[in-house]
């Protein structure tokens, strides 16, 4: 059974640009939740969807957005970045809401230069 | 919110040492997990285990919901075990709160 599947692995961007990354749930999970990891932050909570419905979202500000297909498929954008926005973005997948346990993928590591 | 706290922060050992990681957690939970994160950066799910022990090979973790805490016990530790090591849990209507972490290290 697949995992979790997040493209790219690694991004260099320059402040001012737009990113979009992209997220594929292992096969039968519905929902997909997003996380940034940053050495000052930790793990911070981004925005769940399910069901191509966003269920809850993060602090972050509104540059930061995301959408989920009706594969369960998602990609979440960041535009117009920041040197802060340099992290680890990890997407992770459960069934429904965390039923069961969530798995997460490799992540994709931006670096805005 | 709800918070999560992990002890300790660092933990140094030699290879084939025990160990206990404790994750607090200040109110009620309908999830919680043990990650280790691997150095590339990669989540690996350890234990789902909102309440109750289980156990996988040298590793087992117990939870007590009602005292609000969790155990992860590493035993005969190897150097392939040093990383860090998160807990994460939800509550009713939100996604994983992580806690801060535990840095291992497993020194041979």
């Amino acid at each position: 059974k697949a995992g979790v599947t997040q493209t790219p692995r690694y991004l260099i961007k320059t402040r001012g640009q737009q990113v979009t990354l992209s997220c594929s749930p292992i096969s039968g999970h519905r929902s997909v939740s997003w996380y940034q990891q940053t050495p000052g932050q930790g793990l911070q909570f981004l925005f769940e969807y399910f069901s191509e419905t966003q269920r809850n979202k993060g602090n972050f500000p509104g540059r930061f957005s995301g959408r989920q297909f009706s594969n369960s498929r998602s990609e979440m954008n960041v535009s117009t970045l920041e040197l802060g926005d340099s992290a680890l973005y990890l997407c992770a997948s459960s069934v429904f809401g965390g039923t069961g346990g969530y798995t997460f993928g490799s992540g994709t590591r931006l670096t805005v230069v | 919110g709800i918070q999560v706290e992990q002890s300790p922060p660092d933990l140094i050992l030699q290879e084939g040492a025990n160990s206990t990681l404790r994750c607090n957690f200040s109110d009620s939970v309908n999830n919680l997990q043990w990650f280790h994160q691997n150095p590339w950066g990669q989540l690996i799910n350890l234990f789902y285990i909102p309440s109750g022990t289980k156990q996988n090979g040298r590793l087992s973790a117990t939870t007590v919901a009602t005292e609000r805490y969790s155990l992860l016990y590493i035993s005969s530790s190897q150097t392939t075990d040093s990383g860090v090591y998160f807990c994460a849990v939800t509550t009713a209507g939100t996604a994983l709160i992580f806690g801060k972490g535990t840095t291992l290290s497993v020194s041979s």
